[in-house]
């Protein structure tokens, strides 16, 4: 398996636009998680999905943030417009069920340039 | 609620000496702790979690409940170690809490 694949690697868009970040998660696996990473606040939980429904948004900083999962092999993360403090790397993860035993495999990321 | 705790943004040591990481958390209920390892530019990876017990590329790590802590450990620091390092708390749901990461440089 060649893991949990993202999409694109680099991004540089203008503030205002939307930006979409693409995932594929490990096939099998029936949960999928987006993060961001940030210098000032490290690794943080935007949202997870389990058997493609939407498990807790909580994460989600503002109405400009949106995520979908419409199958089980594809999930999109979408803001707009977009703002410079958006700047970080969007991270997509899968698991298998019983996490505990087994982990959390992510993706390489999307970097993220608003400017 | 849950909450990870790594108070070292970065910490520098030169090769050949020991290395910890330090990491705490905060849970109420049997917590499950991992340490995530990220190379430069290159996808979070799992590196250890307690309930294995295992040692992976030299580190270890033990979970004290008593302080609640789970510290990285590795007794000679050598240049492939340095990388950001996550702290990680799986806390009944199907998530992880991440601490804010420490970056471990290893001088040659």
């Amino acid at each position: 398996d060649a893991g949990v694949i993202q999409s694109p690697r680099h991004e540089v868009t203008e503030m205002g636009q939307e930006v979409t970040l693409r995932c594929k998660p490990i096939s099998g696996h029936d949960y999928l998680f987006w993060y961001r990473q940030t210098m000032m606040r490290g690794l943080e939980l935007l949202i997870y999905f389990n058997n493609n429904v939407p498990i807790d948004d909580s994460g989600m900083p503002e109405d400009r943030f949106s995520a979908k999962m419409p199958n089980a092999s594809f999930s999109t993360l979408k803001i707009q417009p977009s703002e410079p403090r958006d700047s970080a790397v969007y991270f997509c993860a899968s698991s298998f069920e019983e996490w505990s035993r087994n982990t959390i495999y992510f993706g390489e990321g999307s970097w993220l340039t608003v400017v | 609620a849950q909450r990870v705790t790594q108070p070292e943004k970065l910490l520098s040591v030169f090769k050949g000496a020991p290395v910890e990481l330090k990491c705490n958390y905060s849970y109420s209920g049997s917590p499950e702790l991992f340490w995530y390892v990220q190379y430069s530019r290159q996808r979070l990876q799992l590196l250890l979690r307690h309930i294995s017990r295992e040692s992976i590329k030299g580190f270890t790590a033990d979970l004290n409940k008593g302080e609640t802590s789970f510290h990285l450990k590795k007794p000679f620091a050598q240049e492939e170690d340095s990388a950001m390092y996550y702290c990680a708390l799986g806390a009944g749901s199907y998530q992880l809490t991440f601490g804010k990461g420490t970056k471990l440089s290893v001088i040659p």
